[in-house]
């Protein structure tokens, strides 16, 4: 199964909203409210942000939200911060022969 | 705080077998609400789940890797392993291991610092 497909990058300012999306098909994210988000600093592993599509685990700032519409999910981040910039994964549940699977991630410039 | 660590060989040469261990601390593997688990990461790609295990033994694997992954748990000592047959340079990697939470979702709120692995004669 393919990954599922995120914009290679997206910018922002500080202070501003941006929204990252991930698309796949009905056999993962149009089929389950299972998708998550990670992000990733240089040489850091993946932190949880998102999961079960709009859930924040504790200690996330609420200016980390998630949805979902069909068989495309979206993280959207606002009131952009310098610590934002980094690399961003959404993941989700594909069934119970495939499991799961990642996006290709998307890189965010806070400029 | 729950702490996960990977340990093993750096440097594993082609077609041999890739074995890594990850120690858990400050909570028990062998609890009903979470799975154990190992992600990849290539250098400079996207992350790639390799499978998770249960403190039971139950296993799931990435259907593209399933003939070559085996992750085993070892309760007592409160660990896991991963052990990945006939390795190529496909399979350099930083190898992070992780808690899945159950059911299987994806969601995965624990992970280990990664530990790279070089394939290379």
């Amino acid at each position: 199964q393919s990954a599922l497909t995120q914009p290679r990058s997206v910018s922002g300012s500080p202070g501003q909203s941006v929204t990252i999306s991930c698309t796949g098909t009905s056999s993962d994210v149009g089929g389950y409210n299972y998708v998550s988000w990670y992000q990733q600093h240089p040489d850091k592993p993946p932190k949880l942000i998102i999961y079960d599509v709009n859930k924040r685990p504790s200690g996330v700032p609420d200016r980390f939200s998630g949805s979902k519409s069909d068989n495309t999910a979206s993280l959207t981040i606002s009131g952009l911060q310098t610590e934002d910039e980094g690399d961003y994964y959404c993941c989700s549940f594909a069934g119970s022969s495939t499991f799961v699977i990642f996006g290709g991630g998307t890189k965010l410039t806070v400029v | 705080q729950l702490q996960l660590q990977e340990s093993g060989p750096g440097l594993v040469k082609p077609s041999e077998t890739l074995s890594l261990t990850c120690s858990v601390s400050g909570g028990s593997i062998s609890t009903s609400s979470y799975y154990w688990g190992w992600i990849r990461q290539p250098p400079g790609k996207g992350l790639e789940w390799i499978g998770i295990i249960y403190y039971s033994g139950s296993t799931f694997y990435n259907p593209s890797l399933k003939s070559r992954v085996t992750i085993s748990v070892d309760a007592s000592n409160n660990q896991f392993s991963l052990k990945l047959s006939s390795v190529t340079a496909a399979d350099t990697a930083v190898y992070y291991c992780a808690r899945a939470r159950r059911p299987i979702t994806g969601t995965t709120d624990y992970w280990g610092q990664g530990t790279l692995v070089t394939v290379s004669s």
